[in-house]
């Protein structure tokens, strides 16, 4: 089994629905986030949590939500998806000290028409 | 806030080519990162740096972690053709004893020549 896993892969949705992007780890990590890609571009950061108690807003959490349920679990949530919403969505996961960096799940490809 | 410029955005390569690729920062990191993205992936990490002036390889990888600590590179010799991917450099800094989160770059795309 992956370390961290997305589910679904691939979702389309329409617009105005409410869609939950979820994330599971292995790794035993406190430190988990969610990310956006955009087609040929970088990556940005919707929201991440220090632990169970914690989440903070990352660079564009507009539209989104997020729960960590437990400390393997994080999930992500479109409370009304829109079109511009669609993009690649990666979950991660870091130790405390970030040193050996962030483990990304394989993605979520949401498509929202 | 922090904002790491990564060059080139883009580039070709020809089989057996060696390629180089750089990110600076406004700002110093103690912590540079090399991660590479297969089409329909998540990144995955290449090459990890902790002190200024490290040179680190893997395989046919090179990265180094600049003395300034704003700026590192990475060099991939003699190419082939499953090189081709996007190529993302992050960075960290801890603040007060706590590692602050990975700033990313934007990515090189790497391409292979038509």
């Amino acid at each position: 089994d992956a370390d961290v896993t997305q589910t679904p892969r691939n979702r389309i949705t329409k617009t105005g629905k409410r869609i939950m992007l979820e994330c599971s780890q292995t790794k035993g990590h406190d430190r988990m986030y969610w990310y956006r890609q955009d087609p040929g571009l970088g990556l940005q950061l919707i929201y991440y949590s220090f632990d169970v108690k914690d989440i903070n807003k990352g660079e564009i959490s507009d539209g989104y939500s997020v729960s960590r349920q437990a400390q393997a679990k994080f999930s992500l949530s479109l409370e009304s998806a829109i079109p511009n919403q669609t993009a690649l969505y990666f979950c991660a996961t870091s130790d405390l000290t970030v040193n050996y960096g962030y483990t990304f799940g394989s993605g979520t490809r949401l498509t929202v028409v | 806030g922090q904002q790491l410029n990564q060059s080139p955005q883009s580039m070709f390569i020809q089989e057996g080519e060696d390629v180089s690729m750089n990110c600076t920062s406004s700002s110093i990191f103690n912590t540079w990162l090399w991660y590479k993205q297969d089409p329909g992936e998540g990144p995955v990490l290449l090459i990890a740096l902790y002190k200024a002036g490290e040179l680190t390889s893997n395989g046919r990888l090179t990265a180094q972690f600049g003395i300034t600590r704003k700026d590192s590179f990475l060099n991939i010799s003699a190419s082939i053709p499953s090189d081709v991917g996007i190529y993302f450099c992050a960075g960290s800094m801890n603040y007060g004893g706590s590692q602050g989160n990975l700033i990313f770059g934007k990515g090189t795309k790497l391409s292979v020549k038509p």
